[in-house]
């Protein structure tokens, strides 16, 4: 599976929108983008996925870049629940449907 | 909401030990997979079960591991003679059609 690329953390404020990037420039044609998260001593959770255009789902949006090189997460307010790693991983599902994580981006929410 | 659940919660055991860790995917999932986290690294995919055999294992699933899914809702893990390297949070996860994946609250194994 192609590699994605996060930063390492964030803060935001509660209440406020969050926007947590990946780059992932070796994306190929037959990859999704998903994103989990994962809470303090909690597996992963789903959070939402996407191949070309936006999603949006009761969680949070999925922006996509036009040349699918990028994507953004967006939370739309932040709470002190949403505090957590988040992962961006591409699959493919023509070559398996196991996710392979990488580090993640660690989301700080200040009250 | 439907579940992924693990048991158990805490398993400490003796290295050269067998564990068996326990799953019950969602009722209706068809795909079965073992993950595991060594503290403070990684999620690492161990292993895919679908349609009563593995599909796909990762290099750390080695002779040592296996899985079963001995009747229609239990999915095991078992490990022959553990390691401390072994020590970590395993994660069972399920899906219905290979897409979205739901992950248990794991099993912490300590091996001592």
């Amino acid at each position: 599976d192609a590699k994605t690329t996060q930063p390492n953390s964030m803060e935001s404020n509660e209440e406020e929108p969050v926007h947590l990037p990946c780059n992932h420039s070796t994306i190929s044609g037959t990859d999704y983008i998903h994103w989990y998260r994962q809470l303090p001593s909690q597996g992963p959770e789903y959070v939402i996925h996407g191949l070309t255009s936006n999603v949006n789902n009761r969680m949070a949006s999925l922006a996509i870049a036009e040349d699918r090189k990028s994507s953004t997460l967006i939370l739309h307010r932040a709470t002190l629940r949403d505090a957590a790693v988040y992962y961006c991983i591409l699959r493919d599902l023509n070559t398996g449907n196991q996710f392979y994580f990488g580090t993640g981006t660690s989301l700080t929410v200040i009250p | 909401e439907p579940e992924v659940t693990q048991t158990p919660s805490h398993q400490v055991t003796q290295m050269g030990q067998e564990v068996i860790l326990r799953c019950v995917p969602i009722s209706n999932h068809l795909y079965f997979y073992w993950y595991r986290q060594i503290l403070g690294q990684k999620v690492e995919f161990l292993v895919s079960f679908y349609n009563n055999e593995i599909s796909e294992k990762s290099e750390i699933f080695d002779d040592q591991f296996s899985v079963e899914r001995p009747d229609g809702s239990n999915f095991t893990l078992k490990i022959r003679s553990t390691k401390l390297e072994d020590s970590a949070m395993y994660f069972c996860a399920s899906t219905l059609e290979g897409r979205n994946q739901f992950f248990g609250p794991g099993t912490r194994l300590t091996v001592l």
